[in-house]
């Protein structure tokens, strides 16, 4: 089975500055996706960002990149030029490729908050 | 485009009862999933359809089930009401099996008491 650790319950940064969110897992699994998703307080899951485990690039998204170590299982998550807006709790999420079987499993989330 | 649309918001309803959840995916979308939220379990997966089968199920009891409709349309019971399946029930859709970006809805907020 699949497990997804996320180690910091909660952190704060002032506004503009930069912040790492940190995420590990576990699998014996070759083929699969990581994910991090944003859920602001209207509870939408939101996806931030999507890392291919087969890619070693690391994926980015406007403010949003991550650093993926594939030996280390681990999978962090970084916001430049944080924004109040990104205030939220940030999930990392694993998603193998097994047909029959793409569920999401889940870390318990980093609730992140952006100080004005 | 229209999201995914999760009817109704909110829920409140007595041990013992009966509950009956509502997803409309993404126009297109034929891949459902389902996931409970609360603070003590976090999230966790119930179970996805895809063209009106179920396709996976998560480590939860049969009380919880679930249906597909031929407009991709998804429906979760929940039976025998317990305490603790007072959560955040919410849906997600992906456009098909290969595609691995799920859009969620805003969820069901379930109280039992």
């Amino acid at each position: 089975a699949q497990t997804v650790t996320q180690s910091q319950p909660e952190m704060s940064v002032q506004e503009a500055e930069t912040v790492t969110l940190s995420c590990t897992y576990d699998t014996s699994e070759n083929n699969y996706y990581l994910f991090w998703y944003k859920q602001p307080p209207s509870r939408q899951m939101i996806l931030v960002i999507r890392q291919e485990a087969y890619k070693q690039q690391n994926a980015t998204e406007n403010r949003f990149s991550v650093n993926f170590q594939k030996a280390a299982k681990s999978f962090s998550l970084k916001i430049s030029d944080s924004q109040l807006g990104d205030t939220a709790m940030y999930f990392c999420a694993f998603m193998r490729l097994n047909f029959g079987n793409e569920k999401l499993t889940f870390g318990t989330g980093t609730r992140l908050t952006i100080i004005p | 485009k229209a999201g995914v649309t999760q009817t109704p918001r909110y829920l409140i309803k007595t041990r013992g009862q009966q509950v009956t959840l509502s997803c409309s995916p993404i126009s297109g979308h034929r891949s459902v999933s389902w996931y409970q939220q609360t603070p003590g379990q976090g999230l966790q997966f119930l179970f996805e359809y895809f063209s009106e089968t179920q396709r996976n199920k998560g480590n939860f009891p049969g009380r919880f089930s679930g249906r597909q409709f031929s407009n991709s349309r998804s429906e979760m019971n929940v039976s025998t009401l317990e305490l603790g399946d007072s959560a955040l029930y919410l849906c997600a859709s992906r456009s098909g099996l290969e595609n691995t970006e799920a859009f969620f809805g805003q969820g069901t907020r379930l109280t039992v008491v």
